[in-house]
């Protein structure tokens, strides 16, 4: 069974850092781009960053280009999001998700980040 | 960017109605464009991919279409379990972008 857990999440202040990981398993991760979707309170879907099997490829949301940093270790099966100089806009629950070509057909149960003071 | 705006933003039906869904792109996507179903407390789950294509395990009463820019959701038939939000998203270039959101919720 693919399953996706998310971890890391928490309350943070403003202008502080935090890590989020998503540990993968029951396929070979890999073999697989993966993503982070977040969504705000209140708000819909937004996509953050994704990055392809190798790490080769990697893009961002101009909203967090320059402040977070996804990647991968596939020896431990695990995506992260570091996330630096966070605002309270970022506040939100982030899902990493699998890309599974056309569709992003796997998702975790999300981690919910708090930025305030 | 490439935006997406979907239309209407909420609606109301009854049990057993045929429901369409509207996504319109900003720019030409090609069929680079997916939708989601999200439930209170669940993470999305994928519903259409590459414009046209069920997703696994989604119920036959749900299709995709395409008719230039814009792209539609139909449910043949509703059922009570099929009251979420609705999202569409392109892939066809980064940044990838989704739709507002439907809110779709039974009459």
């Amino acid at each position: 069974e693919v399953q996706l857990v998310e971890s890391g999440g928490g309350l943070v202040q403003p202008g502080r850092s935090l890590k989020l990981s998503c540990l993968a398993s029951g396929f070979t991760f890999s073999n697989y781009g993966m993503n982070w979707i977040r969504q705000a309170p209140g708000k819909g879907l937004e996509w953050v960053a994704s990055i392809s099997s190798s790490s080769s490829y990697i893009y961002y949301a101009d909203t967090v280009k320059g402040r977070f940093t996804i990647s991968r270790d596939n020896a431990k099966n695990t995506l992260y999001l570091q996330m630096t100089s966070l605002r309270s806009e970022d506040t939100a629950l982030y899902y990493c998700a699998r890309d599974y070509g056309n569709v992003m057909d796997a998702w975790g149960q999300g981690a919910s980040v708090t930025v305030s003071s | 960017d490439i935006q997406l705006t979907q239309s209407p933003s909420s609606m109301s039906a009854s049990l057993g109605d045929r429901v369409s869904l509207t996504c319109q792109s900003s720019q030409g996507i090609g069929n680079y464009l997916s939708w989601y179903q999200h439930k209170p407390g669940k993470p999305p789950k994928p519903m259409i991919y590459y414009a046209t294509n069920l997703a696994d395990g989604v119920p036959s009463r749900f299709s995709g279409s395409r008719s230039g820019s814009d792209y539609s959701l139909t449910i043949s038939s509703l059922e009570s379990e099929d009251t979420a939000i609705y999202y569409c998203l392109q892939y066809d270039e980064y940044p990838w972008t989704f739709g507002g959101g439907t809110k779709l919720e039974l009459k």
